[in-house]
């Protein structure tokens, strides 16, 4: 069974920072592109960030380029979200995904003060 | 960075046949297609059709995807209460580097 468990999720203040990670299991964790996608409440699906493989590729939507980096480590079967710098904006339930054909259940990520 | 372009709702009759619609442009849907999920309220979406043109095992055979140009189509016949949800499309787009989901298209059906 594939399974993708999101966790470090919370409330943080605005200026604040998470980390979020990924635990995989089921599937090839290293052959696949993982992503990070959120849905702020009550709203639409936004990509994040994904990274390939080896972790050499790496692709930010603009408005987190400079404040999230995305990381995996592939001995451990997980990805993780570095969030630095989070704004009210950030807000939103944070899913990872493999390759978009496997997902996690989300963890939520409260940005207030 | 833009998005693809969803009609906000869809309502259909029960037995009946959806067509949800999705428009980008030459960098996007119309250079490698789009893949469709459908998300259930208060569930993580799920993988309905990659690129346009095919359907991931496991997926109904109601369900086909197809691309004319930049805009791409999700068709849904035999519409069944299960189908009630949100469906979104997305795109790479080459001049972003980056991946592009449509705002969502919210299916109801009668």
């Amino acid at each position: 069974e594939v399974l993708l468990v999101e966790s470090g999720g919370g409330l943080v203040q605005p200026g604040g920072s998470l980390r979020l990670s990924c635990a995989a299991s089921g599937f090839n964790f290293s052959s696949y592109w993982m992503t990070w996608v959120r849905q702020a409440p009550g709203k639409g699906l936004e990509w994040v960030a994904n990274i390939n493989q080896d972790g050499s590729n790496k692709n930010y939507v603009d408005s987190v380029k400079g404040r999230f980096t995305i990381s995996r480590d592939n001995a451990k079967n997980s990805l993780y979200l570095q969030m630095n710098s989070l704004r009210a904006e950030d807000t939103a339930v944070y899913y990872c995904a493999g390759n978009f054909d496997y997902w996690g259940q989300g963890t939520l990520v409260t940005v207030s003060s | 960075q833009a998005g693809l372009t969803q009609p906000p709702s869809v309502s259909k009759g029960l037995r009946q046949t959806a067509t949800l619609t999705c428009t980008g442009n030459s960098n996007n849907v119309g250079d490698r297609g789009a893949a469709w999920l459908q998300q259930h309220q208060g569930h993580p979406p799920k993988l309905l059709s990659y690129r346009s043109n095919s359907r991931p095992s496991g997926i109904s055979e109601r369900l086909s995807a197809s691309r004319s140009g930049d805009t791409a189509s999700l068709t849904i016949t035999g519409l069944q209460p299960e189908d009630e949800a949100d469906y979104y499309c997305l795109a790479w787009d080459s001049s972003l580097s980056a991946w592009v989901f449509g705002g969502g298209t919210k299916l109801t059906v009668l």
